[in-house]
């Protein structure tokens, strides 16, 4: 069975820092992936999708980026960490076909002071 | 643009009491529609999701959803709410294109009430 790993679960990180967050898929290949931030009373902003490697499409343009060097691994990075990029950070995937629903990771949750 | 909405930011409803939480979309061709539950401090887990042919679809932990087309709606019902319903409740759509990720709505936190 497929699953998905996502850590750390939470970060504590102060403002000006680099970020990493990884994601990882198991039992699949070539799936799409996509990360979302999820903020208090806003429900769920996508930030990036991949449909495979190398390939990254981007929602909202900001201080954030995503790469996938490996056919099952979504990295979600910051050089620079901002206040505003607190949040709960979910990675997500599907199968590489029409209309999956998504699923997800436990997710992590980022404090930037 | 597609968008959802879900009217109800919270809701509490007695235990043992029926439930049904509001979502409507907007979107230019057939719907993909989904239900997603999530705890706190947790992923999100899929409900139930509606595709094409019966527009009642049936899903975990005794949920129910009915896609009105004419009403642009798929509103998510449960018989009777057990306190373990407890949790944020979201609406998505998606479309039918490989790769497009799913929009969704800004959720409804349901609280159960002994």
């Amino acid at each position: 069975s497929q699953t998905i790993h996502q850590w750390p679960a939470t970060l504590v990180q102060p403002v000006g820092s680099p970020l990493s967050l990884e994601c990882t898929v198991e039992g699949t290949s070539n799936p799409n992936l996509y990360w979302y931030r999820q903020a208090a009373g806003r429900g769920l902003q996508l930030l990036f999708y991949s449909v495979g490697i190398g390939q990254i499409s981007s929602e909202v343009p900001q201080n954030l980026s995503a790469s996938r060097p490996q056919d099952r691994q979504f990295i979600l990075s910051s050089k620079k960490l901002l206040l505003s990029d607190s949040g709960f950070y979910l990675c997500a995937w599907s199968p590489g076909i029409g209309n999956s629903p998504l699923h997800f990771g436990n997710g992590t949750r980022l404090t930037v002071t | 643009a597609q968008s959802v909405t879900q009217p109800d930011i919270h809701i509490t409803v007695s235990e043992g009491a029926s439930l049904e939480l509001r979502c409507n979309y907007s979107y230019g061709a057939t719907p993909y529609l989904f239900w997603y539950v999530q705890s706190p401090g947790q992923g999100l887990q899929l409900l139930l999701k509606y595709f094409s042919g019966d527009t009642l679809v049936q899903g975990i932990k005794g949920f129910e959803a009915e896609f009105k087309r004419s009403q642009s709606s798929f509103n998510l019902r449960k018989p009777s709410v057990h306190w373990s319903d407890a949790a944020e409740y979201f609406c998505a759509v998606g479309a039918y294109q490989a790769g497009t990720a799913l929009i969704f709505g800004k959720g409804t936190t349901l609280s159960v009430s002994s």
